[in-house]
């Protein structure tokens, strides 16, 4: 079966701080790998995705991601954290086989403390 | 662009009733999807569309029904509301091809009496 894992609900971090928020998988075939974040009462935005090539994702809002296909992991990271980061995260999935659906992580809210 | 819009933001209803929440989209995609998000639970697919005319059932399709009448258009409908239905209802649509990410709407918060 097909899933996705964040297995810390809550993340804190000091501002200035790197932080990461992890996420692991379990797909049959090549994995779409996604991460989404969600602010207070708004809908998910896009912030980078992993498709194939280069491990190391760099997406929007000085966000990163690696994609560790040994430990199925693709992990999100920051270098200094902001508190205008604080959200909750979602790492989505998909799998190259010919479906069109995308399973997601429960989610991780990340508090980032001034 | 408008991107992805939501219609109603917000709505509550009396068990049994009925409505119909209306996605649209004007960046001529594809595929559209209907989500529910509960604490907790992330986000769980309730039925996509692949194209113009075809739906699809997903993860928790029950108590719903959609219609893609029109390529913009994403109708979800609940015939007859429980409490259980009590959730965000989220859209998302993104383009043909196998690569691309989805785009989502501001939600719609359902509460059911």
């Amino acid at each position: 079966a097909q899933s996705v894992a964040q297995p810390e609900d809550q993340v804190n971090v000091a501002e200035g701080n790197p932080l990461t928020v992890k996420c692991t998988y379990s797909v049959s075939g090549n994995p779409y790998l996604f991460w989404y974040v969600q602010y207070p009462n708004r809908g998910l935005q896009f912030l980078l995705k992993y498709i194939t090539g280069d491990n190391l994702v760099k997406g929007s809002y000085g966000f990163e991601a690696e994609f560790n296909k040994s430990q199925t992991s693709f992990h999100l990271k920051k270098p200094s954290a902001l508190v205008s980061d604080s959200a909750l995260y979602f790492c989505a999935v998909r799998y190259s086989g010919g479906t069109y659906k995308y399973i997601f992580g429960t989610g991780t809210r990340l508090k980032v403390l001034a | 662009n408008a991107g992805v819009t939501q219609t109603p933001k917000f709505r509550v209803l009396k068990t049994g009733q009925s409505m119909t929440l209306l996605c649209a989209q004007d960046m001529n995609h594809e595929y559209m999807y209907w989500y529910r998000q509960d604490p907790g639970m992330g986000l769980r697919l309730i039925h996509y569309s692949v194209g113009e005319g075809t739906t699809a059932k997903g993860e928790v399709p029950d108590g719903y029904n959609v219609s893609r009448l029109k390529k913009q258009n994403f109708l979800l409908g609940l015939e007859s509301a429980a409490p259980s239905q009590t959730s965000v209802y989220f859209c998302a649509s993104r383009p043909g091809g196998d690569k691309g990410e989805q785009f989502f709407g501001p939600g719609t918060r359902l509460t059911v009496l």
